[in-house]
């Protein structure tokens, strides 16, 4: 088992959509969640990072942690053509060594 | 600009034909590290630095080697590539200082590497 599950989509939604994207992870010492966004070719850069649980928001994303569950999620509001990337999530614990997800797939029609 | 550099950004080459991909970074950043990345895999840590002179194994070192020999400079060496290492491959960096900072990896551009 993978220790960060990331449904791979692709996801498709038209422009001016929520978007909900997920990931679950196995390791109860992860502390630093983050959400990197790629697009094609390029390399990530990060969207967004949270310590420990709870929400934080930026603009039209909100990220969300639930360690009780081990589930965390990035919201996207009002989306639009350019959000179209693959969204990866990314987690650490207390050492340097990231764990990425495989990546989703988001594609916002216009 | 601040940036990570990699070169080439794409690679054919053949089994067994020793190849050197280079990275730069212009942040001053002490930790750096290699990832390759392949569908349904997502990234996956090849080596790592965190100073001059100190690297360490990541999750899928065989048949890899790097070196630090400057701070700015992490190359991704591969003695005798195989087929099994065609894949994507992404240098990165980032600094060793404030929680925040410690979080703000910087990527390259990607070196796209196939190996007949």
């Amino acid at each position: 088992q993978k220790e960060v599950e990331q449904d791979p989509g692709p996801l498709s939604v038209p422009e001016g959509a929520i978007v909900s994207l997920n990931c679950t992870y196995s390791n109860s010492a992860f502390q630093y969640f983050m959400w990197y966004r790629q697009y094609s070719r390029k390399g990530p850069e990060l969207l967004m990072y949270t310590y420990s649980s709870g929400n934080k928001e930026d603009g039209r994303f909100t990220a969300q942690v639930d360690k009780s569950s081990k589930y965390i999620s990035l919201f996207i509001r009002d989306s639009q053509p350019s959000d179209s990337a693959t969204y990866l999530c990314a987690m650490r614990d207390s050492s340097y060594k990231l764990i990425f997800g495989s990546g989703t797939r988001l594609l916002v029609r216009p | 600009e601040a940036q990570v550099t990699q070169n080439p950004r794409y690679l054919i080459t053949v089994t067994g034909k020793k190849l050197t991909v280079t990275c730069s970074q212009n942040m001053n950043h002490e930790y750096m590290s290699w990832y390759r990345q392949d569908p349904g895999l997502g990234l996956r840590q090849i080596y790592y630095s965190m100073n001059v002179e100190v690297t360490d194994k990541g999750d899928v070192p065989e048949g890899y080697k790097v070196s630090r020999k400057e701070k700015r400079n992490f190359p991704l060496i591969l003695e005798s590539p195989s087929p099994n290492q065609t894949s994507l491959y992404f240098c990165a960096s980032r600094p060793m200082g404030t929680e925040r900072e410690n979080h703000e990896q910087y990527f390259g551009p990607g070196t796209r590497l196939t190996v007949t």
